[in-house]
């Protein structure tokens, strides 16, 4: 069972490059979300989608874009990156939003922007 | 609203016990347990529903007191296993949409 599968693991990028973080969960779990985590910050919602097609924004989603085509795929893309974006960041899944589904997490993806 | 964590971190040696509290400004409908070892992704504890019962598995058990809008995470006999950084998660409503982490305890056992 591969679960919840971000790639890519570890990105450089530069100020004002474009990129995307794919995350992928083979669960068929409706509920979809990013997190953004940094020292001494705890985990920090981005964007989150209850379903294909339904997307919302999070605690933190500015300088982030999300679309949910699939009830698989829930990508992330940094529109033009800068250095506040250096974080990791976790892809997160649960059947749905019913009380009681245990979220589950992927590997985690090490972002540095210079 | 971003849930409160106390103790920021502990330290402890293996056998002894530790208790970790969350608390938020408004009222809640669940509060999430996760612990997370270092570079690695957050696992589930357990999840403890308003109105529901004190949960626990092995020795790490949570209560949680909706008057007082706080859990607390007791771990019993700390082993070096226990050893992680615990975050508590909250939903405000019934079938919320959003789950908001604090900023977690780091928890160090030491033998």
């Amino acid at each position: 069972n591969a679960g919840v599968t971000q790639t890519p693991k570890f990105q450089v990028l530069k100020t004002g490059q474009s990129m995307t973080l794919q995350c992928a969960q083979d669960m068929n779990h409706e509920y979809m979300s990013w997190y953004r985590q940094d020292p001494g910050m705890g985990l920090r919602l981005i964007h989150y989608s209850v379903g294909a097609g339904i997307t919302d924004q999070g605690e933190v989603p500015n300088g982030y874009n999300v679309s949910r085509s699939t009830t698989e795929d829930f990508p992330l893309r940094l529109l033009s990156a800068a250095p506040s974006q250096t974080s990791v960041y976790f892809c997160a899944s649960s059947r749905d939003r019913a009380l009681g589904n245990t979220i589950y997490f992927g590997e985690g993806s090490w972002l540095t922007v210079v | 609203q971003q849930p409160v964590q106390s103790p920021q971190a502990v330290i402890l040696r293996e056998g002894e016990d530790a208790v970790i509290n969350c608390s938020s400004s408004k009222a809640l409908y669940s509060v999430h347990w996760y612990r997370q070892k270092h570079g690695e992704a957050p696992v589930f504890l357990m999840i403890l529903l308003k109105g529901g019962e004190q949960k626990g598995h092995d020795k790490i058990s949570a209560s949680f007191n909706e008057k007082k809008q706080q859990s607390s995470l007791y771990l019993t006999a700390s082993q070096l296993s226990y050893s992680g950084t615990y975050f508590c998660g909250t939903e405000m409503r019934k079938r919320d949409d959003k789950i908001i982490f604090g900023k977690g305890t780091r928890l160090h056992i030491l033998p």
